[in-house]
């Protein structure tokens, strides 16, 4: 079974420029999340889709983030304009529906704002 | 706030000591607590996870301590060695799948040959 995969690995983008992010999480899991990992700092929540529908946006930071899930497979998260302080690791996760409480992680992309 | 504080942020073990990294939580409706172990340029992965209704679940070397009335759960890896040199995230959630889950700061563990 293929993990979770996050494109891109790393990205260095100037302030005020976009970048968007792409997760496919695991074949068959309904949950998708995003977390984020500032340096030194927690793993923190951003958001949950279910399916395509956006079921937890409660830790976006501001309207600069802006998540997407069309169609209930891969998702995407883009940052418009970047600001220094979105540096950071970014991570998404993706569960079953019900039953097993796993979140299983990708990678991350590691973003840059210069 | 943070919801989950852990320490040490780094710790230093020999090889075939015992590595401690503590846990605590604030909020009595968590009652999921998983570990993750991230190597470096991978994910975090799930380690060993333990729910509020036992004290104690063994995995191997690993094993999970948890103390409902304090709030704490630690996480010890006995006889540690030099290839579980990784960063260690506890994190606590609600639950039942589909919650977010609440992660610590991670430590850093570094076990010497």
């Amino acid at each position: 079974e293929a993990g979770v995969t996050q494109f891109p690995s790393h990205s260095v983008i100037e302030k005020g420029q976009t970048v968007t992010l792409r997760c496919d999480p695991i074949s068959g899991h309904d949950n998708l999340y995003w977390y984020r990992r500032v340096m030194g700092k927690e793993i923190k929540f951003l958001l949950h889709f279910v399916k395509e529908s956006k079921q937890d946006e409660s830790g976006m930071p501001n309207n600069r983030f802006l998540a997407e899930r069309t169609g209930g497979t891969y998702s995407t998260l883009k940052v418009q304009p970047a600001e220094l302080e979105d540096s950071g690791v970014y991570f998404c996760a993706s569960s079953h529906l019900t039953g097993d409480e796993t979140q299983y992680f990708g990678p991350g992309t590691r973003l840059l704002v210069l | 706030q943070q919801q989950v504080k852990q320490s040490p942020q780094s710790l230093i073990v020999q090889k075939g000591g015992i590595s401690i990294i503590n846990c605590a939580y604030e909020n009595t409706a968590f009652d999921y607590f998983p570990w993750y172990q991230q190597f470096p340029g991978k994910g975090p992965a799930l380690l060993i996870a333990i729910r509020p209704d036992v004290s104690e679940k063994k995995e191997g070397r690993f094993t999970i301590s948890f103390n409902k009335s304090a709030k704490q759960f630690s996480l010890h890896i006995m006889d540690s060695q030099p290839g579980d040199s990784a960063t260690y995230f506890c994190a606590a959630s609600r639950g039942y799948t589909g919650n977010q889950f609440y992660f610590g700061t991670g430590t850093s563990l570094t076990v010497i040959p």
